[in-house]
């Protein structure tokens, strides 16, 4: 699977949106991207994934370039809550495929 | 909500004891996942399952790790003996298998911290 590179740190503005960016720049044709989340002392939260077009859901939007090499995770709204380390992930396809995770993008949503 | 059940949260056991967890996957996921994490740092699979056969084990340190699902419902993945750099939070998934072409997400559990000291 290919590998991502993702800032280590950034903060957001609580209601400000928080855009968190990723480079893929060596992902395949069949490979998709992930997002997920930790927060601290808990297991990762699956937030969204994509191919090639942008996906939106409950959570949060997924902005993938047209040359598929970067895409961006937006937060829409952030709050407190949304303190966390990102991990964005890129993922063949098939059950067998696990899911190989960085170092992520701490983000910190500052009052 | 359906939840991986991991126990237990916390252990605490001396370098060269045993120390065992235990996953409960969500009910009907047939794919199983432990994973490491050593603090500052992102997730390491180490064994994953397909029912009760291994699917991949390539990153388990055989020698002291092993890791068995024998009815293809819960997990125990067992460490003997530990050893200081042992110490990580542990943690579980489990995912549907998915029809083909198409994807499922993990679900993860809340992870055992273990401190070998």
């Amino acid at each position: 699977d290919a590998k991502t590179t993702q800032p280590t740190s950034m903060d957001c503005a609580e209601g400000r949106a928080a855009n968190l960016p990723c480079n893929h720049s060596t992902i395949s044709g069949n490979e998709y991207v992930y997002w997920y989340r930790q927060i601290h002392s808990q297991g990762p939260q699956y937030i969204i994934h994509g191919l090639k077009n942008n996906e939106t859901n409950e959570m949060a939007s997924l902005i993938i370039t047209e040359d598929r090499k970067s895409s961006t995770l937006i937060l829409p709204h952030a709050t407190l809550r949304d303190t966390a380390v990102y991990y964005c992930i890129v993922r063949g396809k098939g059950s067998a495929r696990q899911l190989t995770f960085g170092s992520g993008t701490q983000l910190t949503v500052l009052p | 909500e359906a939840e991986v059940a991991q126990s237990p949260r916390y252990k605490i056991t001396e370098k060269s004891q045993a120390v065992a967890f235990w996953c409960d996957p969500i009910s009907g996921h047939a794919t199983l996942y432990w994973y490491r994490q050593i603090l500052g740092q992102g997730p390491e699979l180490l064994v994953q399952f397909q029912d009760e056969s291994v699917v991949d084990d390539s990153q388990l340190p055989k020698d002291r790790f092993s890791a068995e699902r024998l009815k293809g419902v819960d997990s125990t993945l067992k460490i003997q003996p530990a050893e200081l750099g042992d110490s990580a939070m542990y943690l579980c998934a489990s995912s549907l298998n998915p029809p083909t072409g198409k994807h499922t997400e993990a679900f993860f559990g809340q992870g055992t911290r273990l401190t070998v000291v």
